[in-house]
């Protein structure tokens, strides 16, 4: 079966540090990859999304990137963290688009002080 | 740009009331519709999901939903809820066969015993 892991689960940074969160699915080949911010009360928000290795969509103009160094693995980064980078980050994977369902990690709390 | 709209952001209701939890979507064309549950602490997951056929769709626990094309709604409902359905629910997006999720703010909802 298919799992999705992430790690680190929670990480405290301070203001202009680098950061690398990290996401690997077990059990699968070209999956498409998924990176989502957690807000309170404002739902899930897209940042960047991958169909293949190497291959980045960005959705949202902002302080993170992201990288794909292998089929599953999925990297989100940043140079120099800011305050309000600080929320709840998850990837996903799935095996299409359209209806078929995207299945979640368990996130990465970033606290940046 | 597409959007989801989810009107009640917390919800509190004793066991054995019925739920019905609102999500309307902006975009004209073909979409593919979703409810995601977030039980405490664990991974968020696929509650049921809309692609086509039957716009009454029956999903996990107990839980159904109702396309409704003219009112461009997707609205969440349960009979009778019981305590371990406390959770935040959300509504997502998948509009034109794409590979992106637009999600809703969430609910949370909370059953007193």
């Amino acid at each position: 079966s298919q799992t999705i892991h992430q790690w680190p689960a929670t990480l405290v940074q301070p203001v202009g540090s680098p950061l690398s969160l990290e996401c690997t699915v077990e059990g699968t080949s070209n999956p498409n990859l998924y990176w989502y911010r957690q807000a309170a009360g404002r739902g899930l928000q897209l940042l960047f999304y991958s169909v293949g290795i190497g291959q980045i969509s960005s959705e949202v103009p902002q302080n993170l990137s992201a990288s794909r160094p292998q089929d599953r693995q999925f990297i989100l980064s940043s140079k120099k963290l800011l305050l309000s980078d600080s929320g709840f980050y998850l990837c996903a994977w799935n095996l299409g688009r359209g209806a078929h369902e995207q299945f979640f990690g368990p996130g990465t709390r970033l606290t940046v002080l | 740009a597409q959007s989801v709209s989810q009107h009640n952001h917390h919800v509190i209701l004793s066991e054995a009331a019925s739920l019905e939890l609102g999500c309307n979507y902006s975009y004209g064309g073909t979409v593919n519709l979703f409810w995601y549950v977030q039980y405490p602490g664990q991974h968020l997951q696929l509650l049921l999901k809309y692609f086509s056929g039957d716009p009454l769709v029956k999903g996990i626990k107990g839980f159904e939903a109702e396309f409704i094309k003219s009112k461009f709604s997707f609205n969440l409902r349960k009979p009778s809820v019981q305590w371990s359905d406390t959770a935040e629910y959300f509504c997502a997006v998948n509009a034109g066969s794409s590979y992106k999720l637009i999600f809703g703010s969430g609910t949370r909802l909370l059953v007193r015993p």
